[in-house]
């Protein structure tokens, strides 16, 4: 069975200061890995996937998150924090199957 | 610009009264799905569908939820009776595997909320 651990409910950064945000999965198989943002009062939006091939993939509004197999990890990751950057974070795994496993969620905010 | 589109963005009932959510998935799309977002249990996927036959509805109560594809263009979830426990922020997400991109890519709504009194 499949499942996402995603590690802290809520994350605190400074404006400008090295956004992290943790998820770590479980998959008896290869995943597809996702990471989901949510602004408030609004739907899910993509903020970027890994299938296969590079390992480092980029998404939208300059994050990033790195698949790493061995550490069944993979981290969402922004250099510098923007305001605008405060929402709700979910990782999401799925393989095989149309069906995605979300995490519960890590709520960022970004104090100036 | 290509979006899920849900009515009523907002719904205030009274226990015992149907509810009826809509959703309309991107022209195109032959997959859609139907999650329920709670502070307490976060998203749970209730049903989804592919070219309009229900696939999976493990997740939904089967005694007052029903969810059903009339045509390609509309979606529906319905509860008859809703309970106060039904409160929550439901949401439609619409995918193909013919778009181009991973088909577990899903494209979200903007949700419906759901406060039954």
């Amino acid at each position: 069975a499949q499942s996402v651990t995603q590690l802290g409910s809520h994350v605190s950064v400074s404006e400008g200061a090295l956004v992290l945000l943790r998820c770590n999965y479980s998959s008896s198989v290869p995943p597809y890995l996702f990471w989901y943002v949510q602004y408030p009062n609004q739907g899910l939006q993509l903020l970027l996937k890994y299938t296969t091939g590079a390992t480092l993939v980029k998404g939208i509004n300059g994050f990033e998150a790195e698949f790493k197999k061995s550490e069944t990890s993979f981290h969402l990751t922004k250099p510098s924090a923007h305001m605008s950057d405060a929402a709700e974070y979910f990782c999401a795994v799925s393989r095989n199957t149309d069906k995605l496993i979300f995490g519960t969620g890590t709520r960022l905010q970004v104090f100036p | 610009d290509a979006r899920v589109t849900q009515t009523p963005r907002h719904k205030v009932t009274e226990m015992g009264q149907e509810v009826t959510m809509r959703c309309q998935p991107i022209l195109g799309h032959n997959t859609v799905f139907w999650y329920r977002q709670t502070m307490m249990q976060g998203l749970e996927l209730l049903a989804y569908f592919r070219n309009r036959a229900p696939l999976d509805d493990s997740g939904m109560p089967k005694d007052r939820f029903s969810a059903e594809m009339p045509d390609a263009t509309l979606a529906t979830l319905k509860i008859q009776p809703s309970e106060p426990r039904d409160s929550a922020v439901y949401f439609c997400a619409s995918g193909s595997p013919t778009s181009g991109s991973s088909y577990n890519e899903q494209f979200f709504g903007p949700g419906t909320r759901l406060t039954v009194l």
